[in-house]
């Protein structure tokens, strides 16, 4: 069964760090490139950032980029968000996708057609 | 960046009823790059559409799209009770992504 399982959400005081990750399984991790999307309390889905199969090419959304960053180890069919200096307003469900960022060397992102069931991170003091 | 407007809010349907979803972007969207997604309470969101109109693997053919340019739909022609959820369009192909604000089916 294809599946992304996501790990590492917490409680954390604003100003700290977490690092999230994203376990695939019943496929290869690098035929894809994947990314993150979150989704605040009670709002819609916001792309937050991807990685090209190779982890090469990476894409940040403007609200997170120089505070979070995103990493993929191939080898153990992962993926991983790094988040430093988090913010109220980065509390969110965030969810592991695949697709959403380059897959290959062409320069088309396709659309993302597995999700994880997400991990809670919440920022507050 | 693309910004994909959805309508209504919110559509209060009864079972059987058929719902129409629409997604409006602020410019055309390239090769008809739109996607629709589902989310039930408590899950992760589902392909339901993808290239406007192709259904993604598993879906029933309820569920279709439609549309090109800027202004695309998705029908869903006989509400079952496990289609009342919130539904998200999203563009994809170039960098940024991005999705609408989504669309709350609920039951009337």
């Amino acid at each position: 069964e294809v599946q992304l399982v996501e790990s590492g959400g917490s409680v954390v005081r604003p100003g700290g760090s977490l690092r999230l990750s994203c376990v695939a399984s019943g496929f290869s991790l690098d035929d894809y490139g994947m990314s993150w999307v979150r989704q605040a309390p009670g709002k819609g889905l916001e792309w937050v950032s991807g990685v090209d199969w190779s982890g090469s090419k990476k894409g940040y959304a403007d609200s997170v980029r120089d505070r979070f960053t995103v990493s993929r180890d191939n080898a153990k069919n992962s993926l991983y968000l790094q988040m430093n200096s988090l913010r109220a307003e980065d509390t969110a469900l965030y969810h592991c996708a695949r697709g959403g960022h380059y897959s290959d060397s062409s320069s088309y992102i396709p659309y993302m057609d597995v999700w994880g069931k997400g991990t809670t991170v919440t920022v507050s003091s | 960046d693309i910004v994909l407007t959805q309508s209504p809010g919110t559509l209060s349907l009864s079972p059987g009823e058929r719902a129409t979803l629409s997604c409006r972007a602020s410019q055309s969207v390239s090769s008809n790059y739109l996607a629709w997604y589902q989310q039930n309470p408590g899950q992760a969101p589902r392909l339901l559409i993808y290239g406007a109109s192709s259904r993604a693997t598993g879906i029933p053919d309820r569920f279709s799209g439609s549309g090109s340019g800027t202004d695309f739909t998705l029908t869903i022609s006989r509400l079952e009770p496990e289609d009342f959820a919130v539904f998200y369009c999203q563009h994809y192909g170039r960098s940024p992504l991005t999705f609408g604000g989504g669309t709350k089916v609920e039951i009337k």
